[in-house]
C-alpha cells in the first residue's frame, strides 16, 4: 500500500540550531515524487522542498534539505539555523500515479508539528 | 499573482443545508484537486480533475460532488452536509508533475 508515515508528532528545537524531521514511505512503483509542506498557524500550505525518485543528489532549497535514501525509503527534512518562524505544521507527501491512470495525486503523512525555542 | 482563491475561508451551517465551496486558479493549471484536513491524518484527497469535463474521485468522495465546466474552477458541493464533514479544505492546482499550489483553505463547521 502507498503510505507516508510521519513518526514525530512533535518536536522541539531552539533557535539557530539545526533539526530533522523523518518522513518514511511505502510504494511499490519507480517513479515518484517527495515534497515538504509548511503550514503555519496561519493555516496555508507553502511548498518548502522537492525530490525525485530518479534525482541523484538530495535537494537543497535555501536552509531546506532533504536526506534521500532511497533504499532505507526515507526522505527526511533537514532544517538548519532554526529560526523561530518555522515555528509550523510540517508535512510529507508523496506523489504517485493511481492504478486507473491520471497524474500527480498526493499521499500526506499525518504531520510533524515543530516549536522553534528562543 | 498566481494563485488559488477559495471561497468562503470559514462557514458554520446546519446539518442538510446544500453548501458550494468555490475554488479559481488563474495558472491555467490543468489539474486540480480538493484535500480535507483532519488531526492526526493530515491532507485525504477528496475529489480530482485532470482538465475541463474530467474529474474523478479520490480517497474519501464520499458525500461530495464536483464539477469542472471550465478550466479556472473547480467547485466542491455537499448536497446534504453532515457533522463529519466539519473540517478543513484546501484546493489545490498543479501543471503536471510540479509542486501543487494550495488555496489558503476553506474551515467548515456543520452543526
Amino acid at each position: 500500500a502507498q503510505k507516508i508515515t510521519q513518526t514525530q508528532p512533535g518536536m522541539f528545537v531552539q533557535e539557530k540550531e539545526a533539526v530533522t524531521l523523518d518522513c518514511t514511505y511505502d510504494t511499490s512503483d519507480p517513479s515518484y515524487g517527495l515534497f515538504w509542506y509548511k503550514q503555519p498557524s496561519s493555516g496555508e500550505m507553502i511548498f518548502l522542498i522537492y525530490q525525485g525518485s530518479y534525482d541523484q543528489q538530495n535537494a537543497t532549497e535555501g536552509r531546506y534539505s532533504l536526506n534521500f535514501q532511497k533504499a532505507r525509503k526515507s526522505a527526511n527534512l533537514v532544517i538548519s539555523a532554526s529560526q523561530l518562524g518555522d515555528s509550523a505544521m510540517y508535512f510529507c507527501a508523496m506523489r504517485v500515479l493511481p492504478v486507473a491512470g491520471g497524474y500527480n495525486k498526493l499521499i500526506f503523512g499525518a504531520g510533524t508539528r515543530l516549536a522553534v525555542h528562543p | 499573482e498566481a494563485q488559488v482563491t477559495q471561497n468562503p475561508r470559514y462557514l458554520i451551517t446546519v446539518t442538510g443545508k446544500k453548501l458550494t465551496v468555490t475554488c479559481s486558479q488563474n495558472m491555467n493549471h490543468e489539474y486540480m484537486s480538493w484535500y480535507r484536513q483532519d488531526p492526526g491524518l493530515g491532507l485525504r484527497q477528496i475529489y480530482y480533475s485532470m482538465n475541463v469535463e474530467v474529474t474523478d474521485k479520490g480517497d474519501v468522495p464520499e458525500g461530495y460532488k464536483v464539477s469542472r465546466k471550465e478550466k479556472r474552477n473547480f467547485p466542491l458541493i455537499l448536497e446534504s452536509p453532515s457533522p463529519n464533514q466539519t473540517s478543513l479544505y484546501f484546493c489545490a492546482s498543479s501543471l503536471g508533475g510540479q509542486p501543487q499550489h494550495f488555496g489558503d483553505g476553506t474551515r467548515l463547521s456543520i452543526l
